[in-house]
């Protein structure tokens, strides 16, 4: 079956460290992209990806690290420099940036 | 991308239509009309778009007014599984293509009554 696999679902970690959320799409989609989502509230943009080795910053990119080496994949770190990294992360991916976009499952990370 | 407005919550009986409003007064002529509606604990999934004409799809009907300042979601016959987070979300094209990513607000939430 195609589709967004994002893992793990829930993620504890200590204050100050680094954390890596992992984003994998088998739809061959060009376009991948992260959001966070606070509670109660929309989702906010933090990176996107429209082609391999390449990312632009989103709306809210301070504290967070992409990389796009693969078209499959687009880990997102959260690293220690994000001020309040508690929240519902959420990976999506197009086959192009202006096409509907495909939603994975999202990773709770909780920051302890 | 250009601000929408939705009403913080919405609720109907369970088989009956429900129509979901959304204003976008400050829409621009390059702006798609997208609709995504967001289960709890879940992605969210896209429902619809559209740029002038009323569209239709298995899921929903996007009806746009003629000025195109407001849209309205129509889904003809709720169930409880239509029980989410609605969100409209102008969308802006670029003629060279790509989009960047969407931008939520806080949507509309949906409560269907048994």
């Amino acid at each position: 079956d195609g589709g967004i696999t994002q893992s793990p679902k829930y993620l504890f970690r200590k204050e100050g460290q680094n954390v890596t959320l992992s984003c994998e799409q088998n739809l061959n989609h060009d376009a991948m992209y992260w959001y966070r989502q606070d509670p109660g509230q929309g989702l906010r943009l933090i990176y996107y990806s429209q082609i391999v080795n390449d990312f632009q910053k989103g709306d809210i990119a301070e504290g967070y690290s992409v990389s796009r080496e693969k078209k499959e994949s687009f880990p997102l770190t959260v690293t220690s420099a994000q001020k309040n990294p508690t929240a519902f992360y959420l990976c999506a991916s197009s086959i192009g940036g202006d096409n509907e976009q495909f939603f994975g499952p999202g990773t709770r990370l909780t920051v302890l | 991308d250009a601000k929408t407005t939705q009403p913080n919550s919405m609720e109907s009986n369970e088989e009956e239509p429900v129509h979901l409003p959304c204003n976008h007064s400050t829409i621009s002529g390059t702006d798609y009309i997208h609709w995504y509606r967001q289960l709890p604990s879940q992605g969210p999934e896209y429902v619809i778009h559209g740029l002038t004409s009323n569209v239709n799809n298995r899921m929903a009907s996007l009806a746009i007014a003629e000025d195109r300042k407001s849209s309205t979601l129509i889904l003809h016959r709720a169930t409880l599984r239509d029980a989410a987070v609605y969100y409209c979300i102008l969308r802006t094209y670029y003629s060279g293509g790509g989009a960047d990513g969407l931008t939520f607000g806080k949507g509309t939430h949906l409560i269907i009554q048994p």
